[in-house]
């Protein structure tokens, strides 16, 4: 089963625009959550975190917003320039493979495509 | 650049076949991490190493093995090999092994099995 859900395989924004990207998740264990993007022949680049401690973590155009009991995180970006345009994953982690490891759980992706 | 180093690039091999690849974590990172991302199934983990020990496992399957040597890079191992093992095999390093990390990504193996 998916623990971690991003149900729109695409998204189209204009430039200057907001974007906003959502990810659901299931398993209570999970209390980090990451967000990384990936641009095709690359590895997926860190972008942005947050703890299940806060709700809200901001850097730069990049904004996550954590609900815990709606099990809900977004990823704004404001305002959307042509190079965001990329492959987005939301990923978590919480020890659930056991051992105080993070192994990052992640959901397959949004297509983000920045519309000149 | 995230300073992960993976090699090769691109393998092509046959089914029954055993391969290796090789990933060298970023300077002063202990752990590393193993994901397989195929067209189906997104990003999986696989496995996680630190410091030279085993930490935790994931969706692995016992035809893989891994290992991470006193100088800190790790080796994936993949054998008898199966078409359903195409995909693109991504390491990551962090600096420690807890929870709480930002892993970063080297640039990926992509695996062809003919």
């Amino acid at each position: 089963d998916q623990q971690v859900k991003q149900n729109s395989p695409s998204l189209s924004v204009q430039e200057g625009r907001i974007s906003i990207l959502n990810c659901d998740y299931t398993n209570s264990m999970f209390d980090y959550f990451l967000w990384y993007k990936k641009y095709p022949a690359e590895g997926p680049t860190f972008l942005i975190s947050i703890s299940s401690i806060k709700d809200k973590n901001e850097d730069g155009r990049f904004t996550v917003f954590l609900n815990k009991s709606a099990k809900h995180l977004s990823l704004h970006i404001v305002p959307s320039q042509p190079g965001d345009s990329a492959v987005y994953f939301c990923a978590a982690s919480g020890g659930q493979w056991g051992g105080g490891a993070d192994g990052l759980t992640f959901g397959k992706g949004t297509h983000l495509i920045i519309q000149p | 650049d995230s300073g992960v180093t993976q090699t090769p690039k691109h393998l092509i091999t046959a089914t029954g076949q055993r391969v290796t690849l090789r990933c060298s974590p970023r300077s002063g990172d202990l752990s590393v991490y193993w994901y397989q991302q195929s067209l189906d199934q997104g990003l999986q983990f696989l496995i996680q190493y630190y410091n030279g020990e085993e930490r935790a496992k994931g969706n692995i399957l016992e035809r893989f093995s891994a290992q991470q040597f006193p100088d800190l890079h790790s080796e994936l191992n993949l054998s008898s090999l199966e078409l359903g093992d195409s995909a693109l095999y991504f390491c990551a390093s962090s600096e420690t092994g807890g929870t709480k990390n930002i892993q970063y990504f080297g640039a990926g193996t992509r695996l062809s099995v003919l």
